[in-house]
């Protein structure tokens, strides 16, 4: 297990057109997160997993976004209408629940591009 | 309501200076903070974790309660060490991140 990947690494989308990204954690990961990072801005949590479920939803989650774990292994994460604000780094983070400062493992990300 | 905050968006120091990247944040319960680095074209890593109290590639930070803080420092920085850091907090559920500093050593 070389760690949390992420595909596709760059996506080029019209406006309106759906996508969906997945991310593969660190196998005996149960927890998995989503962020969203603009220019000159740090990490922005979208929503994170605790094995299949969804836990919690971030305000910056509109109806267009949604995010499944169906099976607490991977996770896609699907943008609906995509708009130009969509454009972004989606990155994916695993870590383990319950033990004590459990860090976050990243993925290298997805560059989404609406044009 | 949970913040993260780095005064700096960028930093520049010469090589062979000490650095230091200010981190401050607001968060009513026991906090777990974490330095986190992207060096160009990397994905982001786990620099050091509060609780573990070590020191990595130099760098060690302290967290101090009274004043919230938790400073990055290097006595002594290198040219490898150009790179965009991140603190985060994490309050049990969630990762908050600061909005970075980019640190550039100048040789």
């Amino acid at each position: 297990d070389t760690g949390v990947s992420q595909d596709p690494r760059h996506k080029i989308t019209k406006r309106g057109q759906n996508v969906t990204f997945r991310c593969d954690p660190i196998s005996e990961h149960n927890r998995l997160y989503w962020y969203r990072q603009t220019l000159g801005q740090g990490p922005e949590f979208l929503t994170y997993f605790q094995n299949e479920a969804q836990l919690e939803k971030s305000r910056l989650l509109s109806d267009r976004f949604s995010a499944e774990r169906p099976k607490g292994s991977f996770s896609t994460l699907e943008i609906q209408r995509t708009e130009q604000g969509d454009s972004a780094m989606y990155l994916c983070a695993s870590s383990l629940a319950g033990l004590l400062n459990s860090p976050l493992h990243f993925g290298n990300g997805t560059r989404l591009t609406v044009t | 309501a949970q913040r993260v905050t780095q005064p700096e968006k960028l930093l520049s120091v010469f090589k062979g200076a000490p650095v230091e990247l200010k981190c401050n944040y607001s968060y009513s319960g026991s906090p777990e903070l974490f330095w986190y680095v992207q060096y160009s074209r990397q994905r982001l890593q786990l620099l050091l974790r509060h609780i573990s109290r070590e020191s990595i590639k130099g760098f060690t930070a302290d967290l101090n309660k009274g004043e919230t803080s938790f400073h990055l420092k290097k006595p002594f920085a290198q040219e490898e060490d150009s790179a965009m850091y991140y603190c985060a907090l994490n309050t049990g559920n969630q990762f908050y991140f600061g909005t970075g500093t980019s640190l550039t050593v100048i040789p």
